[in-house]
């Protein structure tokens, strides 16, 4: 079992729409909770930390379940410069560990 | 401020040879490590550092070595480059544990 899991999508959102998606992660000890966002080719750049009450940043929302050992991710008024790949990160005995990503295309 | 430098941005390898990839921070960063990734898929830890002196070995450490002699560099080293080892390769700094790190833009690597 990978130790981050994202759904690959894609996930095709109209513009305007919401979209939701999450990640799971399996070391119950790890300590940090990111998204990154990735265009294509470029390097990964942070979206947001995920705090245990959970955040927002403008437009998208973050959310963390300890206890399900989950993270979710909310995109509201999604824009077509929102497409791009979603990574869930996870630090942890010192690693930082990433989800194979989550792809969302926003159409007009 | 020049965040993280990656050298070269492109490479072009023949198997066996052996090459350094640069990797340099301007941040007094403690935490530097080494990515590589594939097409379609997420970013697998090679190696990484929590300062200087110390290095410790990621998910996929075969074939390359680093070392950490000053807070700065972190260089990466292709023993004897595999076709295998063609990808895309990320350096990034941070301090440890304590929020989003930065990404350097990448070195594209191929081995033929």
């Amino acid at each position: 079992r990978k130790e981050v899991e994202q759904d690959p999508g894609p996930f095709n959102v109209p513009e305007g729409a919401t979209v939701a998606f999450n990640c799971t992660y399996s070391n119950s000890a790890s300590q940090s909770f990111f998204w990154y966002r990735q265009d294509c080719r470029k390097e990964p750049k942070l979206l947001m930390s995920v705090y245990s009450s959970g955040n927002e940043d403008g437009r998208f929302t973050a959310q963390l379940n300890r206890a399900s050992q989950y993270i979710s991710l909310l995109i509201r008024d999604s824009k077509l410069s929102d497409s791009a790949t979603y990574l869930c990160v996870v630090w942890g005995g010192n690693k930082l560990t990433f989800g194979g990503g989550t792809r969302v295309l926003v159409k007009p | 401020n020049a965040g993280v430098t990656q050298t070269p941005k492109f490479q072009v390898l023949k198997t066996g040879q052996s090459m350094t990839l640069q990797c340099a921070q301007d941040m007094n960063h403690e935490y530097m490590s080494w990515y590589r990734q594939d097409p379609g898929m997420g970013l697998r830890l090679i190696h990484y550092s929590v300062g200087a002196g110390i290095t410790d070995q990621g998910e996929v450490p075969n074939g390359y070595n680093v070392s950490r002699s000053t807070t700065e560099d972190f260089p990466l080293r292709l023993l004897s480059a595999a076709p295998s080892q063609t990808s895309v390769y990320f350096c990034a700094s941070g301090v440890v544990g304590a929020g989003g790190y930065t990404f350097g833009s990448g070195t594209r690597l191929t081995v033929v």
